[in-house]
């Protein structure tokens, strides 16, 4: 089992939807929780960090379900800009600190 | 944006030769971090380093060796460059002290061994 798990997509949908990504984990130790977004060709930038009681950046929301080891990303009223690659990262304080282990990815394309 | 620099950002080179990519900081953050990316795979960790002359290896790193001699600079060898070693290269940094563990990315050195 991978340690950080994503729904590869592609998610194709129209502007203004509401779209939601889901990404589980496998070590239950681990404490910090990212997501990431990932143009073509480009870097992964941060995009939010993830905490226990939930948080929301603007159109963004990210939630944290430690019982079920389950971390998601809502996105509201999608823009074109939001196309893109989202991963789902955890620290899972395995080996020495302040290693993060990335999800391979969901693609998301915002459609006009 | 983080101050992170990669070079070069392009390399073609033939399977044999010798490799070194080099990743500059202007943030003064302790930890850096080699990455690898290719389709499948996600980014998995090549080798980190904790401070000057403080490296460890990760989960990918057989075929590489990394030098840290200044904080602000994270050097990654390839000594004997393979086909398997194409890819693509993120370099990253994190600040230490702090109780959250972000990691920001350099641009990236796409690298294909023919």
């Amino acid at each position: 089992r991978k340690e950080v798990e994503q729904d590869p997509g592609p998610f194709n949908v129209p502007e203004g939807a509401t779209v939601a990504f889901n990404c589980t984990y496998s070590n239950s130790a681990s404490q910090s929780f990212f997501w990431y977004r990932q143009d073509c060709r480009k870097e992964p930038k941060l995009l939010m960090s993830v905490y226990s009681s939930g948080n929301e950046d603007g159109r963004f929301t990210a939630q944290l379900n430690r019982a079920s080891q389950y971390i998601s990303l809502l996105i509201r009223d999608s823009k074109l800009s939001d196309s893109a690659t989202y991963l789902c990262v955890v620290n899972p304080l395995s080996g020495s600190a302040r290693q993060l282990t990335f999800g391979s990815g969901t693609q998301l394309t915002v459609l006009p | 944006d983080a101050g992170i620099t990669q070079s070069p950002r392009h390399k073609v080179t033939e399977t044999g030769t010798p490799v070194t990519l080099r990743c500059h900081q202007t943030e003064n953050h302790r930890y850096m971090y080699w990455y690898r990316q290719d389709p499948g795979h996600g980014l998995r960790l090549i080798h980190y380093s904790y401070g000057v002359k403080d490296t460890d290896k990760g989960e990918v790193s057989d075929g590489y060796s990394v030098s840290r001699s200044k904080t602000e600079d994270f050097l990654l060898t390839l000594e004997s460059a393979t086909s398997s070693q194409t890819s693509v290269y993120f370099c990253a940094i994190s600040e230490a002290g702090r109780s959250s563990y972000e990691q920001y990315f350099g641009p990236g050195t796409r690298l294909t061994v023919t």
